[in-house]
């Protein structure tokens, strides 16, 4: 069965330092990854995704995702953080070649500390 | 292109009340998902559905229930409403296989 696990419930960032989110993945067979973020009392919004080709995935407001087969990881980053990037990170698979349903982790909470 | 859409946007129902959330995807969009969200236990897959039939289901009892219609929009029942079926409800569409789910705003369930 196909999990994902964050491991940090809480990730606190000096505003300007660069913040990473945590994010690895079980599934047999190759993944879909993607990250999505959720702003107070408002839905998932895609951030971006992982399907094949280049480790290094660029996504919306600046952020970037490293994917490593190896560690099973797909770390969030972002090189310099924004007061407005605080919010709730979500990291989810589907399996690559099935109709399968997405799985989330449970999500971290960013703080940028200004 | 509007977006995913669920109403309404809150509700409050009294244990032992039944409850149906809506859902219209994306125009286009064939896959539509839900999903339970609470603080303690993150986001939680109830089923998809995929031109009119249920595709992937999740570990919910029988009291959740849903169906998609012709024109793909969907409707999620829960029965015998529970304290613990207080959450915000998700519902997200998808042309499926490689492309991303778009979320709704959610439906907030308060059960008293």
């Amino acid at each position: 069965a196909q999990s994902v696990a964050q491991p940090e419930d809480q990730v606190n960032v000096a505003e300007g330092n660069p913040l990473t989110v945590k994010c690895t993945y079980s599934v047999s067979g190759n993944p879909y990854l993607f990250w999505y973020v959720q702003y107070p009392n408002r839905g998932l919004q895609f951030l971006l995704k992982y399907i094949t080709g280049d480790n290094l995935v660029k996504g919306s407001y600046g952020f970037e995702a490293e994917f490593n087969k190896s560690q099973t990881s797909f770390h969030l980053k972002k090189p310099s953080a924004l007061v407005s990037d605080s919010a709730l990170y979500f990291c989810a698979v589907r399996h690559m070649n099935r109709d399968d349903k997405i799985i989330f982790g449970k999500g971290t909470r960013l703080h940028i500390l200004p | 292109k509007a977006g995913v859409t669920q109403t309404p946007r809150y509700l409050i129902k009294t244990r032992g009340q039944q409850v149906t959330l809506s859902c219209s995807p994306i125009s286009g969009h064939r896959s539509v998902s839900w999903y339970q969200q609470t603080p303690g236990q993150g986001l939680q897959f109830l089923f998809e559905y995929f031109s009119e039939t249920q595709r992937n289901k999740g570990n919910f009892p029988g009291r959740f229930s849903g169906r998609q219609f012709s024109n793909s929009r969907s409707e999620m029942n829960v029965s015998t409403l529970e304290l613990g079926d207080s959450a915000l409800y998700l519902c997200a569409s998808s042309l499926g296989g490689v492309l991303e789910a778009f979320f709704g705003q959610g439906t907030r369930l308060t059960v008293v």
